[in-house]
Formats: C-alpha cells, structure tokens, sequence
C-alpha cells in the first residue's frame, strides 16, 4: 500500500473559502512535500516541509507538519476557481532515495 | 527556461512493438526517475538514476528498461508492451538526492493495444 494517504480524495467548495486536505504516511521520513497537478498535465512541486519542522507558509498556502501523528495537512486559503486541480501528498524517507506519492485528492473550486 | 520534456506527449501502438519514450532534462539535476499514475493507484515509481550510468528499481519496474548515458537524457524503454502497461508515463528530475522536489514533464499518455 502507499506511503502517503490524502483525504479526503474528493473535496467540492465555493471559491473564497478555504480548502484542508490531510495526508498520512507510515515510516520516518526526512521530509514531506505537496504537489499540485493540474488536469493532464505534470505534478507541479508546492511546498516542502521537513521532519524537524512543525509548520510552513508559502503565500496562501499553509503545511503542517505533525511526526508523532504521522500526519500533514494542506490549508489552502482564500481559495480560487484556478485552485482547481488534483493535491498530492509525498514522502522523502531518510534511509531511502525517492519520493512516495499518495493517491492525491481532487479539489474543485467553484466560481 | 528550467524544463524537463518527454516525447510523444501520447502514443497508440500495439502488443509487443517495442517503444521508447525520450526524457531530457535542462537544469543539470543529477537525479532522474520515471513514474506511472494509473487512477485509483497514485503514482508509483518505475526506475530512477542517481547519476550516469547509476541506475536502480522503483516499486514496479517489470517489464520496463532505462539507460543513462548522458546526463540529462533519461530514456524509458518498453521492449514488448503489453495492455497492462497502458498508462500515463511522467518523466521527473531534481537536484542531488531522490527526495529533494522534483521537477516534472508534461506527460506521456501510452496505450498498449
């Protein structure tokens, strides 16, 4: 089974509001990052987020980061109907030398 | 400007015509690796390289080969496709280690008829 498990996999809302999505993993890892695909289209690199630290802003993106839970979650802020787009969480483990994605959750913004 | 391009963006071939799908990186990033993403699967990992000619298995590299004689060409290989290799092929690169972010290409949507 996957390293990383978004939830919810599907998340509907209005634009203006905000949007969390949650991902858990199961080992240790060095780091954690959220990607951002677009239909048809490449899995564009978010934020990243390491192990030591508890919480990271990158405009009106908000990551946190909780190691006893195994657990991150994704907080997207004002949200926009160009937010609309598939979220994806991955896992960067310490003894290994790859990213493990999740199964990413489809996010819709409705305008 | 920093990309990483894949070729063909898609592919309708059939069983068994074996196939290739270029991947060339312009940012001199060492690491290079090729993922699948089949719905309800996510994205798994194929095979990666940390550098020229240092290539290792991904969770699901049956059936697919890759070589890494330059730098920045990353070719994968599907000797004799078969239907079950239907899928949609993402070409990814980044800086030193597997677990830095990763910069991706477009795509490349292969069916194995």
């Amino acid at each position: 089974s996957q390293q990383g498990e978004e939830d919810p996999q599907a998340l509907s809302i209005q634009e203006g509001e905000n949007a969390t999505m949650n991902c858990s993993y199961k080992t240790s890892i060095n780091n954690l990052q959220w990607y951002r695909q677009n239909s048809g289209r490449g899995l564009v690199h978010l934020i990243l987020i390491r192990s030591n630290e508890r919480e990271k802003h990158s405009g009106r993106l908000r990551v946190t980061l909780d190691t006893s839970k195994k657990s991150s979650s994704l907080l997207i802020t004002a949200s926009r109907a160009a937010d609309t787009a598939s979220y994806f969480c991955a896992t960067g483990l310490n003894a290994g030398n790859m990213l493990t994605f999740g199964g990413g959750t489809r996010l819709m913004v409705k305008p | 400007e920093a990309q990483v391009t894949q070729n063909p963006r898609y592919l309708i071939t059939v069983t068994g015509k074996k196939l290739t799908v270029t991947c060339s990186q312009n940012m001199n990033h060492e690491y290079m690796s090729w993922y699948r993403q089949d719905p309800g699967l996510g994205l798994r990992q194929i095979y990666y390289s940390m550098n020229v000619e240092v290539t290792d298995k991904g969770d699901v590299p049956e059936g697919y080969k890759v070589s890494r004689k330059e730098k920045r060409n990353f070719p994968l290989i599907l000797e004799s496709p078969s239907p079950n290799q239907t899928s949609l092929y993402f070409c990814a690169s980044s800086r030193g280690r597997g677990y830095q972010p990763q910069h991706f290409g477009d795509g490349t949507r292969l069916s194995i008829l």
